[in-house]
């Protein structure tokens, strides 16, 4: 199946640092979603964004198809924004491929 | 609120035993999807139902089962449970039955295998 590289697994920021998130792909997709764990298990939908660029609030996301990758920026980061972060792709299948994510802490 | 929504929470038991976990998909979705969360093996595709049948299996165990309902809810059965099951379920849903369309996820419930 796809496999999915997230980087950097784990990352420490001050509040108020920006921060840009990778995920790399290993194939064509036709579905990449972005998604926040918070510290209580939920899946937040951040984007869905298979392909071009988005931006909401604090937090953009890029994905250049062609070189198979996606980055997800955040800024002036918050306290609240800690957590994992997943990114998921699929390619014309069904399922959603999960990378380990990125684990994000944002010390006050 | 994704507008998923999965019962119980929380389910605590014992190995050897059996649970249903349940879930509503967003209104209008019509696939529902299933995923565990381990610490080992991190998030994972089990099984996705569209319109009441099966369409696509991904590392789903014999001893787990799912359906999906004509009012579309979609339950998933865990059965002879090891500790190793302990996990987050996840309910997705999404309005297509192929991968090209958002996912929206549920809450989970968290399993704990006594």
């Amino acid at each position: 199946g796809i496999q999915v590289e997230q980087s950097p697994p784990d990352l420490i920021l001050q509040e108020g640092a920006n921060s840009t998130l990778r995920c790399n792909f290993s194939d064509s997709v036709n579905n990449l979603q972005w998604f926040h764990q918070n510290p209580w298990g939920q899946l937040i939908n951040l984007f869905y964004i298979p392909s071009g660029t988005k931006q909401n609030g604090r937090l953009s996301a890029t994905t250049v198809a062609t070189e198979r990758y996606s980055l997800l920026y955040i800024s002036s980061s918050q306290t609240t924004d800690s957590g994992v972060y997943f990114c998921a792709v699929s390619n014309s299948g069904y399922a959603l491929n999960f990378g380990k994510g990125t684990s994000l802490l944002v010390t006050p | 609120d994704s507008g998923v929504t999965q019962t119980p929470k929380h389910l605590i038991t014992a190995t050897g035993q059996r649970v249903t976990l349940r879930c509503s998909p967003r209104s209008g979705d019509l696939s529902v999807y299933w995923y565990q969360q381990s610490l080992d093996q991190g998030l994972q595709f089990l099984i996705q139902y569209y319109n009441g049948e099966e369409r696509a299996k991904g590392n789903i165990l014999e001893r787990f089962s799912a359906q999906q309902f004509p009012d579309l809810h979609s339950e998933l059965n865990l059965s002879s449970l090891e500790l190793g099951d302990s996990a987050l379920y996840f309910c997705a849903s999404s309005v297509g039955e192929t991968g090209g369309g958002i996912q929206y996820f549920g809450a989970g419930t968290r399993l704990s295998v006594l």
